[in-house]
């Protein structure tokens, strides 16, 4: 079983439309929790972190299930420019005190006119 | 702007010969991680390091070593390239792990 799991997609959706994205993760001692986005080509940038309480950036919203293991993105109004691959990352402590990010292969979003 | 350069932005080399990859991190960002990005697939964990010393290793053999640097610049070194080291390199580097990463545009590396 891979360690963070997501659905590639590719996930197409008009523009306008409310679109979620999931992520399941292993292993259960996992400390932190983020959405990244990624250009084609480009570096990936912290989209937003997960909390359990769950959280709100203006049209974003996720959410994180401890107990299920089970991160979510929720993407309001979408807009053409969301059009980009979703990353879900997890991290805990690795060897020593290493704290390494944990990715998912990434959803594809492609929101069309 | 990133915050985190990385040079070169790409990169071709022969199979055998060796490449060292560089970064140079934001000021006070104490750790830095390596990631490979094969095409299609999520960043992988190389190698992280803290002032200087590597605390941490994904599953990656010891041709891939690293150091960081007192002015918070690291490498990536890549000794006898395998066809399969073709990839994205991405360096990260972080003040607190709890607050997320920042990344850096990465170096394409090709290797054929």
């Amino acid at each position: 079983r891979k360690e963070v799991e997501q659905d590639p997609g590719p996930f197409n959706v008009p523009e306008g439309a409310t679109v979620a994205f999931n992520c399941t993760y292993s292993n259960s001692a996992s400390q932190s929790f983020f959405w990244y986005r990624q250009d084609c080509r480009k570096e990936p940038k912290l989209l937003m972190s997960v909390y359990s309480s769950g959280n709100e950036d203006g049209r974003f919203t996720a959410q994180l299930n401890r107990a299920s293991q089970y991160i979510s993105l929720l993407i309001r109004d979408s807009k053409l420019s969301d059009s980009a691959t979703y990353l879900c990352v997890v991290t805990g402590f690795h060897t020593g005190t290493a704290s390494k990010l944990t990715f998912g292969t990434g959803t594809r979003l492609q929101v069309t006119l | 702007e990133t915050g985190v350069t990385q040079s070169p932005t790409h990169l071709i080399k022969t199979r055998g010969q060796q490449v060292t990859l560089r970064c140079s991190s934001q000021s006070g960002h104490n750790t830095v991680s390596w990631y490979q990005q094969a095409l299609g697939q999520g960043p992988q964990f190389i190698f992280q390091y803290y002032r200087e010393e590597e605390n941490g290793r994904g599953n990656f053999p010891p041709r891939f070593s690293g150091l960081q640097f007192p002015n918070y610049s690291s490498e990536l070194n890549v000794n006898a390239l395998e066809l399969d080291d073709s990839a994205l390199y991405l360096c990260a580097s972080s003040v607190d792990s709890e607050e997320g990463y920042t990344f850096g545009s990465g170096t394409r590396l090709t290797v054929v």
